[in-house]
Order: C-alpha cells, then structure tokens, then sequence
C-alpha cells in the first residue's frame, strides 16, 4: 500500500489560508469518505483534526475544514496562526480493511 | 480522561524480538479496536496494525505482516504488539491509538522508541 501523496511544504502568513493536497486513488481516498487529517508538532503525537472528510472532533477549531473531490482530499486551515506551524498528515481508510498515511506536509507560518 | 501509555521500547539486534504493550484507562476498552502506529526518525507517520474490539479480527500493513503480531487483553485494558525478526527499517517510535470516527486514531499514547542497531 502505497502512501498518499501530499505536498512536502505549505506556508502562508498570519491570516491567510492555505490548503493542504492529499492524492490517493480509487482503492482509498476516492473509494470512500473516510479520510482524516492530523496535526503532529514537533516531539509530540498527532492531533486527530478532521475525520470522514469534513468532520471536526470536539474542541478543534472551526479554522480547520476538509473537503474531497474524486481520488483528492483537502485540508483548508483558515485564518493561519503561529501556533499552526506543525506537520500534518492526511490518512484514508483502503479496500484492505487497512489505513493508509499520506507522505506529510510541514506548514510554515512566514 | 482518556489515556494511553505504551512501554517496552529499546535497543534490539537486527533478527531480535520485542514485545510493546499499551495500557489504557479512561474509556471501555473492549468497545472500542485499536491501531499501531509508527514514525522513524524525521519521517511521517505509517499505520501498521489494528485489531478489532471483539471480534478480534487483525489487520497488518504487508510491511510488517508476518513478521508483527496484533493482540489485546480487554480484562487488563492491554494492547500489545509482537515484533519479531526485527530490522533496521524497523526503528521508529511507535504508538498506540483508539479507532474511532472511521479514523486510524482518535487519541494517541506518547509513543515508545525501538532502535534496531548491532
């Protein structure tokens, strides 16, 4: 099971928005609307942010959105803060009854 | 609250076995499957196993199927990992993690570190 592919590097300026790619295929991403997102800062273990594509967990921040379109998954971060600055993964469930990580994303907050 | 704490990590030989545990506390275990999860040093994240609440159904990633064995004890709020036939790609942080919301984890423990060196 290949990894899902997400851009290695997204940055953007206090404020701004910015949105994170995750491309997989037919077999995951595309195959079901069972892909989550999380936020993983330094030292530290992820942070479930959106689950089933566009779900927020309670106590996660309505900045944070996810969208899909065909085998593509999107994570929106709006407003953009300091605190932001993190790596995040996207991960989809697969026709294996497996999950799959994507390659991870390091956001900058210039 | 809900906690997570794995143990067991450490130095191993290439070839060698370790066996990680994760106690868990602050929600009914047996309701709910669970995933291991690793990361290597500066590298993202890779789902490896999950094991499923009763039914005790396992699931391996083929990069350690085989090798990782996935097991649970819902009397002792347990999740253990067997690794066996250990490798240098093998070293990594590993973590345990709730299943939930279709997600591979909803809380994470704080990870345990294996090194696989001679």
């Amino acid at each position: 099971q290949s990894a899902l592919t997400q851009p290695a590097s997204v940055s953007g300026s206090p404020g701004q928005s910015i949105t994170i790619s995750c491309t997989g295929s037919s077999s995951d991403v595309g195959g079901y609307n069972y892909v989550s997102w999380y936020q993983q800062h330094p030292g530290k273990a992820p942070k479930l942010m959106i689950y089933d594509v566009n779900n927020r967990p309670s106590g996660v921040s309505n900045r944070f959105s996810g969208s899909k379109s065909g085998n593509t998954a999107s994570l929106t971060i709006s407003g953009l803060q300091p605190e932001d600055e993190a790596g995040y993964y996207c991960s989809s469930y697969t026709s294996r009854s497996t999950f799959v990580f994507g390659t991870g994303t390091k956001v900058t907050v210039l | 609250q809900v906690q997570l704490v794995e143990s067991g990590g450490g130095l191993v030989k290439p070839g060698g076995s370790l066996r990680l545990s994760c106690a868990v506390s602050g929600f009914t275990f047996s309701d709910y499957d669970m995933s291991w999860i690793r990361q290597a040093p500066g590298k993202g994240l890779e789902w490896l196993s999950y094991i499923t609440h009763s039914v005790i159904t396992t699931y391996y990633a083929d990069s350690v199927k085989g090798r990782f064995t996935v097991s649970r004890d819902n009397a002792k709020n347990s999740l253990f990992l067997q690794m066996n036939s250990l490798r240098a790609e093998d070293t990594a942080v590993y973590y345990c993690a709730r299943v939930e919301y279709d997600a591979p984890g909803d809380y994470w423990g704080q990870g345990t570190l294996v090194t696989v060196s001679s």
